[in-house]
C-alpha cells in the first residue's frame, strides 16, 4: 500500500491571506493521481483539486492551486485570499492508475482555521 | 445526475448487537464502491472495496463484513459490534473507466457503540 503524509495537523491563517498544506508520499510507481479533498464541519468529502503524475503542469481551481513536485513526492496545496468558509479538514490522497479497485490512499488530514 | 446516498446518518448501538449500513448509487453501472472508516481526529481507512457484484476485497481485518447484493448497492454488516468500531463512516464511489475521476462521497453515518 502506498503511503501519505501530511505533516502539519492544524494550520491557521488570517482572512485573506495564503496558506500552504503540505503532503508528500511514498510510491514506486510512476503513473498516479493525486487529490486535495476538503471536509467541513458537515463531513461532507468534496474534491478540491487533483493532479496527474505524468502533467508537469500544476492544477489550479481558482483560489486553489498545486506545487507538485515528482522527483520529491511533495504535493502542496496553496489556498489563496482565504475565506471563513475555507475552514474545514483537508486530506491529501493518492490513487495509483493501475491498481486494481483504485482505492485512495489518504493522509491523516490537516484542520485548516480561518481567522477573521 | 449521479447520487450516492447512505444511511443511516446516526447511529448509537450497544455492544455486541449487529449492525447494517446501507449505501446505494444512482446515475450509473458498475461503479466501484468503497467503505472508509474515519475515526475521530484521524485520517481515512479504507475498510472494503468491491469492483463488482459480489467481489468484496477488505484491506484490514475486522470484525465488520461488506456485502454488494446488487450493482449500485454497498451494504456493511456486523454481527457484533465493539467499542472501537465507534466512528465516522463513509461510503464513496468511482468509475474505473475514468482514472481521473476522483471519489464521490456519501454524506457518512456516525456510529457508536456504547
Amino acid at each position: 500500500a502506498q503511503t501519505v503524509t501530511q505533516s502539519q495537523p492544524e494550520m491557521s491563517v488570517q482572512e485573506a491571506e495564503t496558506v500552504t498544506l503540505s503532503c508528500t508520499y511514498d510510491t514506486s510507481e510512476s503513473d498516479y493521481y493525486l487529490f486535495w479533498y476538503k471536509q467541513p464541519p458537515s463531513r461532507q468529502m468534496i474534491l478540491v483539486i487533483r493532479q496527474e503524475a505524468y502533467k508537469q503542469q500544476n492544477a489550479t481551481e481558482n483560489r486553489f492551486s498545486v506545487n507538485f513536485q515528482k522527483a520529491a513526492k511533495s504535493f502542496s496545496l496553496k489556498i489563496s485570499d482565504s475565506q471563513l468558509g475555507d475552514a474545514a479538514m483537508y486530506f491529501c490522497a493518492y490513487r495509483s492508475a493501475w491498481e486494481i479497485g483504485n482505492q485512495f490512499y489518504f493522509g491523516t488530514g490537516t484542520s485548516l482555521t480561518v481567522i477573521p | 445526475s449521479q447520487t450516492i446516498h447512505q444511511w443511516p446518518a446516526t447511529l448509537v448501538q450497544p455492544v455486541g448487537s449487529p449492525l447494517s449500513l446501507e449505501c446505494t448509487v444512482e446515475g450509473t453501472s458498475n461503479p466501484n464502491l468503497y467503505w472508509y472508516r474515519q475515526a475521530a481526529g484521524r485520517g481515512l481507512q479504507l475498510l472494503f472495496y468491491s469492483v463488482g457484484i459480489g467481489q468484496i476485497s477488505s484491506e484490514v481485518p475486522q470484525n465488520l463484513s461488506a456485502s454488494r447484493p446488487q450493482d449500485r448497492q454497498f451494504i456493511l454488516s456486523s454481527k457484533k459490534l465493539l467499542l472501537s468500531d465507534s466512528g465516522f463512516y463513509l461510503c464513496a464511489w468511482n468509475i474505473y473507466a475514468d482514472s481521473n475521476y476522483g471519489y464521490t462521497f456519501g454524506s457518512g453515518t456516525r456510529l457508536t457503540v456504547v
